[in-house]
């Protein structure tokens, strides 16, 4: 049982590159997001999908795009890369998006530097 | 809007030691509150939860948690700590949309023999 899982696990960009991170989950979850994580900041939610052809603005959604390509797959792409999008991200998952006592699946994380 | 805070960046105990991480919050509306952990190059795991019902809530790996709404606390405590209790510890509040979940900055716990 994979639970989520985040392609590639480290990356390193020069300012201006693009590049997609791939998260796929296989727990048959309608939600899925996407998250930053910075040194004493905790984590930020950047996009979320509540269900499968839905995505929205979480708090720090500037410089990303995403595509839930289908229900087990959420992307996050960046097109033109920066130093301060240098993080570690997490995809994550649960079920269901409306329930506010329901736990989120964590994917191990992308650490992304932006030189 | 929601919040929340983690009083220590980093909590140093000693093996054997009682654990107390605190975490505060602010709500407008009842909370769901979450702790989570995160261990060296890992995602984050969940160690419990409050959602209803009663205030003291024990998790995974021997670690509880008492909800008190009069102080707008979660913290988290564990009797005594091994060494395999060394990891990143998140509290989380969650809005009633279910929608966002926010988080505190973490705390860092480090375990000496």
């Amino acid at each position: 049982n994979a639970g989520v899982t985040q392609t590639p696990k480290f990356q390193v960009l020069k300012t201006g590159q693009s590049m997609t991170l791939q998260c796929a989950q296989d727990m048959n979850h309608n939600s899925m997001y996407w998250y930053r994580q910075d040194p004493g900041m905790g984590l930020r939610l950047i996009y979320y999908s509540a269900s499968e052809g839905t995505t929205d603005k979480g708090e720090v959604p500037n410089g990303y795009n995403v595509s839930r390509l289908n229900k087990r797959e959420f992307s996050l792409r960046l097109e033109s890369a920066a130093p301060s999008q240098t993080s570690v991200y997490f995809c994550a998952s649960r079920e269901p998006h409306s329930a506010a006592n329901s736990p989120l699946h964590f994917g191990n994380g992308t650490r992304l530097t932006v030189t | 809007a929601q919040s929340v805070t983690q009083l220590g960046s980093h909590v140093s105990v000693s093996e054997g030691a009682l654990v107390l991480l605190r975490c505060n919050y602010s709500s407008s509306v009842p909370p769901y509150l979450f702790w989570y952990v995160q261990y060296p190059n890992q995602g984050l795991q969940l160690l419990l939860k409050y959602t209803t019902g009663a205030t003291l809530v024990k998790g995974i790996n021997g670690f509880e948690a008492e909800f008190k709404k009069s102080e707008t606390s979660f913290h988290l405590t564990k009797p005594s700590a091994h060494m395999s209790d060394a990891a990143e510890y998140f509290c989380a509040v969650s809005n009633n949309a279910g929608n966002m979940l926010t988080f505190g900055g973490g705390t860092r716990l480090m375990v000496k023999p």
